[in-house]
Formats: C-alpha cells, structure tokens, sequence
C-alpha cells in the first residue's frame, strides 16, 4: 500500500521567512496530493492541492511542486506570519472520487515574530 | 466552501458506557465519509470508510464492533463507541467528499470531537 513520509517534523522560520516542508509517497499510481493545516483542537483544513497532470500550483503564498519521476512534493510558503503557525500535513491518494488518504506524519511549523 | 461539522465537539464519558458522535456535511451531498483517529501530536489515522446505504469498511486492526458507524443519509454519518474504556479516548475527526454537483477528490474535515473516557 501507500506509505507517505514528511519532514521535516519541526520547522521554526523568522517572520518574513520562507517554509519548505517536504514530502514522498511510495505508489506510483497516485495522483492526489493535498495539504492540510491543523490548529490546535481543530480538524485539518485543504489548504492547496495538485494532480499529478502538473507540476507545480499555487494560490497567493503558498504553493506546491510535484515531481512524479522522484515521487516527491513539497509545500512552499513565503513571507511567513505568525498566523501561519500550526501543523501540516501532506497526503496521497489514488485520486478517485472516494479514495481514502494516506497521510504523512506532520510538520509543527512556528513562525517567530 | 464545504462545511462539515461533528456533534458534541467535546464528550467526557464514564467507563462502560457507549457514545455516539455526529458527522454531517452542511451545504453539500457526501456519499463517502471517512472517519479517523488522532492521537496527541500524531497524524490522523484511519479507522473507517463509510458508505451511504452500505456497510462501512474498517481498517486492518479496528474493531467493527466497538466502533459502530452508520451512514443513513447523504449528509450524515454516525459514530459510536461501544462500551468506551480509558484507552479510547483520543480526538475523533470526520471527513466527506462532496457529491453533489461536479465530483471532487477534495476532502473536508470536520472540526472533530474530543472524548475522554474516564
């Protein structure tokens, strides 16, 4: 089955800053990769995702590479604030309608003021 | 966007007794919805797939029995712990892909719900 690895599991960037959180799967018949942030005692929230029909999206600060031949994605955001603290996680799917996720670890993200 | 919400958000309940919690997807139709498991300061693990008008699928190791779930209608899905013990408690999340209109892969989570057994 799919195994998903993240890191790494802690990153603390400056305000401003930029964040890379690094991912790889394992299947090679995946082609859904979300992400999601976490805060404390809540659920996580979809905060980008790509197929793997492209190479790389993104939506204001963040943004998302894929690379199918690695198997590896990555989660980039720039000028970090400190709301952008939290946990994230990366996943992979097969990408149908209904498909179950498989989840990475996590990374704890704090942006320092 | 889609919002899915869980009932109670916090429950604390005796040894022995059972507890059920509500996953519902407000403004759209969820014909699948996921339910997961997360402990403190781990990743979200899942327990089962649950299908509208069909039986749920569990995961390798989870207990069917222990963990009931129903999937009555397109915009919930319940869970219930059976016979809840200490070792139950954790923080259960509830996710649904959104059917109505165009099929999405996204899926959206729900706020979860905090049990503690006690």
């Amino acid at each position: 089955g799919e195994n998903v690895e993240q890191h790494p599991s802690t990153l603390s960037v400056q305000e401003g800053d930029s964040a890379v959180i690094k991912c790889t799967y394992s299947d090679s018949a995946s082609n859904y990769f979300p992400w999601y942030k976490q805060e404390l005692g809540k659920g996580p929230q979809l905060i980008i995702d790509i197929r793997s029909n492209v190479g790389e999206k993104k939506d204001q600060r963040i943004a998302v590479t894929l690379n199918k031949t690695a198997k590896h994605f990555s989660l980039h955001i720039t000028e970090t604030q400190p709301e952008d603290s939290a946990v994230y996680f990366c996943a992979a799917s097969l990408g149908r309608y209904g498909n179950k996720l498989v989840f990475g670890a996590g990374t704890i993200l704090r942006v320092k003021s | 966007g889609a919002v899915v919400s869980q009932h109670p958000s916090r429950v604390i309940c005796k040894s022995g007794t059972s507890v059920k919690i509500e996953c519902r997807s407000l403004d759209f139709q969820a014909t699948t919805m996921f339910w997961y498991r997360q402990f403190p300061k781990k990743s979200l693990m899942l327990m089962a797939t649950s299908n509208e008008g069909s039986k749920a699928t569990y995961e390798q190791g989870v207990e069917k029995d222990k963990f009931l779930i129903n999937h009555a209608s397109l915009t919930l899905s319940t869970l219930t712990v059976t016979s809840a013990h200490p070792e139950d408690s954790s923080f259960y999340i509830c996710s649904a892909y959104r059917t109505s209109g165009a099929p999405s892969y996204e899926q959206y989570f729900g706020p979860g719900t905090r049990l503690t057994v006690t």
